[in-house]
């Protein structure tokens, strides 16, 4: 168990709707990042926040968002859902902010077990 | 083309094979080196990590990273059946925590 959680485990939902996927982050741990995880690309960096702040973008649509509450627990929004948008949703934490010469951070982020997103 | 190439397999060994398991990348900034292991329907768990080039070993795990050709190993030595999963590999370039994956290599290893 890697102290990250994330609900719900399943979602299934149809096309056009919205979603919002929640994660609690380990305890101490400031940063939290969110994946994609798809057959076909892999496992794919969408997001960090860093104790409520936006740090770095990656493949993130615009039809989604996140933000980072005060108590470090996160929400993933997925909107104007698409089939394509079917996959697994990871949330992972780490102690880091990154982003800063010298500081190595990268090998400290762990996973949840993730949300198994359905869209029909 | 992917920054970070990963050879799929399914791969299937005999228990007490070793196992090479490899990538590939193309950004000559990625200084960090990771590998995770991920098992059916669970998150992604963080095996190995070095940083720039050169070996590191724990108990049956070796990694090794060789950045002047681009290419990092992972050798799982006497395997066992609880072995078989996806084994990602993960990398990052300095002063960043962005993690680019490899799309993974299933590994399954029968008794």
């Amino acid at each position: 168990d890697s102290g990250v959680t994330q609900t719900p485990k399943h979602l299934i939902t149809a096309t056009g709707q919205r979603v919002t996927l929640r994660c609690s982050p380990r305890s101490g741990d400031l940063s939290v990042y969110w994946y994609q995880q798809s057959l076909d690309q892999g496992l794919q960096f969408l997001i960090q926040y860093y104790n409520g702040e936006e740090r770095a973008k990656g493949n993130i649509l615009e039809r989604f968002s996140a933000q980072q509450f005060p108590d470090l627990h996160s929400e993933l929004n997925l909107s104007s859902l698409e089939l394509g948008d079917s996959a697994l949703y990871f949330c992972a934490s780490s102690v880091a902010k990154g982003s800063q010469p010298g500081y190595v951070s990268a090998e400290t982020q762990y996973f949840g077990p993730g949300t198994r997103l359905l869209v029909l | 083309q992917k920054e970070v190439e990963q050879d799929p397999g399914p791969l299937s060994v005999p228990e007490g094979a070793i196992v090479s398991l490899n990538c590939t990348y193309s950004n000559s900034a990625f200084q960090y080196f990771m590998w995770y292991r991920q098992y059916s329907r669970k998150g992604p768990e963080l095996l190995m990590y070095t940083y720039s080039s050169g070996n590191k070993e724990d108990g049956r795990f070796t990694a090794q990273v060789d950045k002047s050709s681009k290419y990092i190993s992972l050798f799982i030595r006497d395997s066992q059946p609880s072995d078989s999963a996806t084994y990602l590999c993960a990398m990052s370039p300095y002063n960043t925590d962005k993690l680019i994956f490899g799309t993974g290599t299933r590994l399954q290893v029968f008794p």
